[in-house]
């Protein structure tokens, strides 16, 4: 059983450009959340897809954008990339669950390097 | 949202038990208290939750104090492999939505010397 993939592993860009993360739930799962990682920081909520719409939101400009297919698969998409932006883009997928109790599992993450 | 405090790093040695607090003393009636670990290299896992009962699975213990303030993860016998970063985290079950998403702190960084 394959778990959360995330695609690409490493990514290098320069200031200005764009780019899109993409993410594989867990089989069976169909609630997906991105994170980002700074370094040596814990990771911090972006935003959450269930039944193709953004769910719930955290402190992220709009520039963080994302969307969620069919098949329940992820991406990510960051426009105007900042040097800030620099850091491990973590995917988890769950079960849809009004209690917030749901597992999350996490991926490897993709390492942006904003250059 | 109700926080929580960790040490930022502990040691212990290998083949011995290992005790990693939390303090939450905002804590509400319907959080949850969840302890999830980042490997390194790797992303978070899950590793134990519960709300007012001690808990146990395969992984670890979770010791819950009495006005559940704070709490303790127990690793029973360290390993190598269990050197990572713990995270301590509160969700409110009661919450709807809002109790999906997982707030992170900067957890406690585990060292195990063999």
């Amino acid at each position: 059983d394959a778990g959360v993939t995330q695609s690409p592993t490493h990514l290098i860009k320069t200031r200005g450009q764009q780019v899109t993360l993409r993410c594989s739930p867990k089989s069976g799962h169909d609630t997906v959340s991105w994170y980002q990682q700074a370094l040596g920081q814990g990771p911090q909520f972006i935003f959450q897809y269930y039944e193709e719409e953004e769910r719930q939101r955290g402190n992220f400009p709009d520039r963080f954008s994302g969307h969620q297919f069919p098949n329940y698969s992820s991406e990510l998409n960051v426009n105007a990339l900042l040097l800030g932006d620099s850091a491990l883009y973590l995917c988890a997928s769950s079960l849809a669950a009004t209690t917030g109790l749901n597992i999350q599992y996490f991926g490897a993450g993709t390492r942006l390097s904003v250059l | 949202d109700a926080k929580t405090t960790q040490p930022n790093s502990m040691e212990s040695n290998e083949e011995e038990p290992v005790h990693l607090p939390c303090n939450h003393s905002t804590i509400s009636g319907t959080d949850y208290i969840h302890w999830y670990r980042q490997l390194p290299s790797q992303g978070p896992e899950y590793v134990i939750h519960g709300l007012t009962s001690n808990v146990n699975n395969r992984m670890a213990s979770l010791a819950i104090a009495e006005d559940r303030k704070s709490s303790t993860l127990i690793l029973h016998r360290a390993t190598l492999r269990d050197a990572a970063v713990y995270y301590c985290i509160l969700r409110d079950w009661g919450s709807g939505n809002a109790g999906n998403m997982l707030t992170f702190g900067g957890g406690t960084r585990l060292m195990v010397k063999p």
